[in-house]
């Protein structure tokens, strides 16, 4: 089945640890995303990925980068870890950009000790 | 800007029971509009969507929900509740940039 596939699902680091999360797809999608949820709140969009064009939110602290090194491939680098980055982390594809359907995979959850 | 409201919070209904999760936007044109699912720990699901058409649009495991324009509203309906349901509803509308903007969330409790 075609999917989203995010690993691992739960993931612990330390504290100013680098830590990369990974997402993969099957959907041939051209568009890439990752969310930020923390508890009890929606998803937050900290970047995008249009093919190779990267779009950063605003708001998304430079402490976040990530990479898409081909289409099936996104990660999410978190550079220094602090404890307020401890929650779960989406990834999404949608076919295009405009009105379109994002497909999630399942998350990782990021503990920070 | 773009907004979607989910006004509650909480809800609980006894399982077999009706539900429906209401969900209001606020948008110039008509939003593309979807309801997801999550189970706890889990990624979003997506129930349905609306682009265009038949203002009543069926989804997954039983689901519905009705575009309702002059309300601006899009509200998810179920006839009869599963325990299975008992997860956090994300009612979700898409601009022309493909951003989403969440409301707030409706978790929903079943009760036996």
């Amino acid at each position: 089945d075609a999917m989203v596939i995010q690993n691992p699902r739960y993931q612990v680091t330390q504290f100013g640890k680098p830590v990369t999360l990974s997402c993969s797809q099957t959907l041939n999608h051209n568009v890439m995303y990752w969310y930020q949820q923390k508890s009890s709140q929606a998803p937050k969009l900290l970047f995008h990925y249009y093919d190779k064009d990267f779009n950063n939110e605003a708001d998304t602290p430079d402490n976040f980068q990530s990479r898409r090194p081909n289409t099936s491939f996104c990660f999410l680098d978190i550079r220094s870890p602090g404890l307020g980055d401890a929650a779960m982390y989406l990834c999404a594809t949608s076919r295009d950009r405009g009105e379109e359907t994002q497909y999630f995979g399942p998350g990782t959850r990021l503990l920070v000790l | 800007a773009q907004s979607v409201t989910q006004p509650d919070i909480h809800i609980t209904v006894s399982e077999g029971a009706s539900l429906e999760l209401r969900c209001n936007y606020s948008y110039g044109a008509t939003p593309y509009l979807f309801w997801y699912v999550q189970s706890p720990g889990q990624g979003l699901q997506l129930l349905l969507k609306y682009f265009s058409g038949d203002t009543l649009v069926q989804g997954i495991k039983g689901f519905e929900a009705e575009f309702k324009r002059s309300q601006s509203s899009f509200n998810l309906r179920k006839p009869s509740v599963h325990w299975s349901d008992a997860a956090e509803y994300f009612c979700v509308s898409n601009n022309a940039g493909n951003m989403l903007t969440f409301g707030g969330g409706t978790r929903l409790m079943v009760k036996p």
